[in-house]
């Protein structure tokens, strides 16, 4: 089984300013990580991913996050935010290998508010 | 292509009450999954499928039944609705061995 917490249910940031979304997972197997964003009223869109490689990786919108195995993290930043980066994002982890039954359960964290001030 | 579209986008419903929310996606994934929302408890998986013709429990699944006779289309069933139940419905779908989901607008469902 794996669990994701989100340390910071909302992080509230002024435009232009630096931000990062903490994330932590526990698995007793190899997981994908992503993040997804959720903008007001609609479903979620796949922002990043890591599969494997390079430990750091680029998504879309600027957003770039760093998979550190030995502290089981996934951290999402971002240099500079816009008010239109104010959404929901989520922290997701999928087991590497089958499960029971041959599937692969994804794992959702509980969200984190990222709100941009003007 | 659509992509994933849900039906329907809105409803209420009175306790005992009984629905379908209907899921289709036209990228031939083969994996599709039914997840809620609630406010501070992310998403939760109620059930999913790997093909067509199977469907597994997920991590809350009572109350719900889902089918998926064809491909293309996942059904979740509430046979006789609750308050609790009242939350944000999302239908994700994806490809075998590609890992990132694709997910629906919601249906957003209150039980009255």
């Amino acid at each position: 089984a794996q669990s994701v917490t989100q340390l910071d249910s909302q992080v509230p940031v002024f435009e232009e300013a630096p931000v990062e979304l903490r994330c932590n997972y526990s698995s007793s197997v190899s997981v994908y990580l992503f993040w997804y964003v959720q903008y007001p009223n609609q479903g979620l869109q796949l922002l990043l991913k890591y599969l494997s490689g390079s430990t750091l990786v680029k998504g879309i919108n600027g957003f770039e996050a760093e998979f550190n195995k030995s502290q089981t993290s996934f951290h999402l930043r971002k240099p500079s935010v816009h008010i239109s980066d104010t959404a929901e994002y989520f922290c997701a982890v999928t087991p590497v290998s089958a499960l029971s039954g041959g599937s692969y359960i994804p794992t959702f964290g509980r969200g984190t508010s990222l709100i941009v001030h003007p | 292509n659509a992509g994933v579209t849900q039906t329907p986008k809105f409803r209420v419903l009175k306790t005992g009450q009984s629905m379908t929310l209907l899921c289709a996606q036209d990228m031939n994934h083969e994996y599709m999954y039914w997840y809620r929302q609630d406010p501070g408890m992310g998403l939760r998986l109620i059930h999913y499928s790997v093909g067509e013709g199977t469907t597994a429990k997920g991590e809350v699944p009572d109350g719900y039944n889902v089918s998926r006779l064809k491909k293309q289309n996942f059904l979740l069933g509430l046979e006789s609705a609750a308050p609790s139940q009242t939350s944000v419905y999302f239908c994700a779908s994806r490809r075998r061995q590609v890992w990132e989901q694709y997910f629906g607008p919601g249906t957003r469902l209150t039980v009255t």
